[in-house]
């Protein structure tokens, strides 16, 4: 399996401003994904992040409402930009371990936007 | 898109009833199925891992059957106990990328 470690576990913002969500995985992990939920619901795939190229967006998601880095196999960075009470939600990063087809999950990084 | 249709959304069950789970998906070319259980404030746990090959899997406490026929897969948690209250997702994936289910939300009464 692959650990994956999110920063922060929660946070608290003001509308209009921006946050960033780091994850970090315990080994090289070719593609990073992050996830959003909102409460009660299901997981939604926002974008696939794989390193040395830009990430892929997933329908109702863009890179500049939520660029994301992936600098190296160990670490992507997600950023939301310009954030509104409706990107109140909890973001998860997940990657897979080496040629597997199951997705490891992060902590999630609860959002709260004021 | 691919979907995946999961039933009920909603679950309660007496402690030692049986719980069942079932989704039916919809992309011909899905080969990999899990189930996910996400506990209240937690992130998902890898339940289990099924191939397309397999019908039939056993865990601790629960079985999962897939009917490739239906494209039918169903988590059958046998006697429940509080402890399995949680959310739980099925997926399944063609490709590298998930299909997730809406969840189901199980409360196992004491």
């Amino acid at each position: 399996s692959v650990l994956l470690y999110q920063k922060p576990n929660r946070d608290i913002c003001q509308s209009g401003t921006s946050l960033k969500i780091q994850c970090v995985a315990d080994s090289q992990v070719v593609s990073m994904f992050w996830y959003q939920q909102f409460q009660e619901q299901s997981l939604m795939l926002m974008a696939t992040a794989n390193e040395g190229s830009e990430a892929t967006y997933e329908s109702g998601f863009t890179k500049d409402k939520f660029p994301i880095s992936r600098p190296n196999l160990t670490f992507s960075t997600l950023t939301v930009n310009n954030a509104r009470p409706g990107d109140s939600s909890i973001y998860f990063c997940s990657s897979r371990e080496g040629g597997g087809a199951e997705q490891f999950f992060g902590p999630g990084t609860r959002l709260t936007v004021l | 898109g691919e979907q995946v249709e999961q039933r009920p959304p909603h679950l309660s069950v007496r402690e030692g009833d049986s719980a069942v789970i079932t989704c039916t998906y919809t992309d011909p070319n899905s080969y990999y199925f899990f189930w996910y259980k996400q506990e209240p404030g937690a992130s998902l746990q890898l339940l289990m891992k099924v191939f397309s090959s397999t019908e039939i899997n056993e865990g601790q406490g629960f079985t999962v059957l897939l009917n490739k026929k239906d494209k039918r897969l169903s988590l059958n948690l046998t006697a429940a106990h509080p402890g399995d209250s949680a959310a739980y997702f099925c997926a399944n994936t063609g490709n590298y990328k998930y299909v997730f289910g809406a969840g189901t939300r199980l409360k196992v009464i004491a």
